[in-house]
């Protein structure tokens, strides 16, 4: 069965700062992957997901990830980011079983 | 076109009550979810059901129970409530790409 690790928990930027958060997944065979942001107090919004065909994908707000399949790796990225992308955020991964997530990475942005 | 709903919002249970976390969806979907998220813990799959009529333990399914309803619907029951299960629940459709609002469950 599939494992993913999220080795931020908690990261601090200031707006406009570039943002890239680290998402590592083990599982042998093909896998689908996705980053959720749920901003707080609310539900769980899909941002992006790769199923197949070019590794960078790009998402809503501004967000793109990089499946790099040599280091189990699918980070999540954003140039600049903004006060209103303060929430948190989950990287997913499915390989042979339904989806398993990673524990989550709090992102907070001061002004 | 509603998405994916769940009632009710918040629960209060005692120790021991029994009680049913409904789930709907209107996207026609054949593949719904139910996943408790706990502090630090991420989200962790109870049970899900891949279509109407079946349904399959996820990685945390002790102390619960689901019904497939009919397509749209997907319910998620707690037979004698401990305080183990206090936790958010959320329901979730097509391969876990559509998330429900969350009921948030506190057991006394």
């Amino acid at each position: 069965a599939q494992s993913v690790s999220q080795h931020n928990h908690h990261v601090i930027l200031s707006e406009a700062a570039s943002l890239e958060l680290g998402c590592n997944y083990s599982y042998g065979g093909t896998v689908n992957l996705f980053w959720y942001v749920q901003y707080p107090g609310q539900h769980l919004q899909l941002l992006l997901k790769y199923f197949s065909g070019d590794p960078l994908v790009k998402g809503i707000k501004g967000f793109e990830a990089e499946f790099i399949k040599s280091k189990f790796s699918f980070n999540l990225r954003k140039p600049s980011v903004q006060w209103s992308d303060t929430a948190e955020y989950f990287c997913a991964v499915r390989g042979n079983t339904p989806l398993v997530f990673g524990k989550g990475t709090r992102l907070s942005v001061i002004a | 076109n509603a998405g994916v709903t769940q009632t009710p919002k918040f629960q209060v249970l005692k120790t021991g009550q029994s009680m049913t976390l409904q789930c709907a969806q209107d996207m026609n979907h054949n593949s719904m979810y139910w996943y408790r998220q706990d502090p630090g813990m991420g989200l962790r799959l109870i049970y899900y059901s891949a279509s109407e009529g079946t349904t399959d333990k996820g990685e945390v399914p002790n102390g619960y129970n689901v019904s497939r309803l009919n397509k749209r619907e997907f319910s998620l029951r707690l037979e004698s409530a401990a305080p183990s299960q206090t936790s958010v629940y959320f329901c979730a459709s097509s391969e876990s790409e559509y998330f429900g609002p969350g009921t948030r469950l506190t057991v006394l």
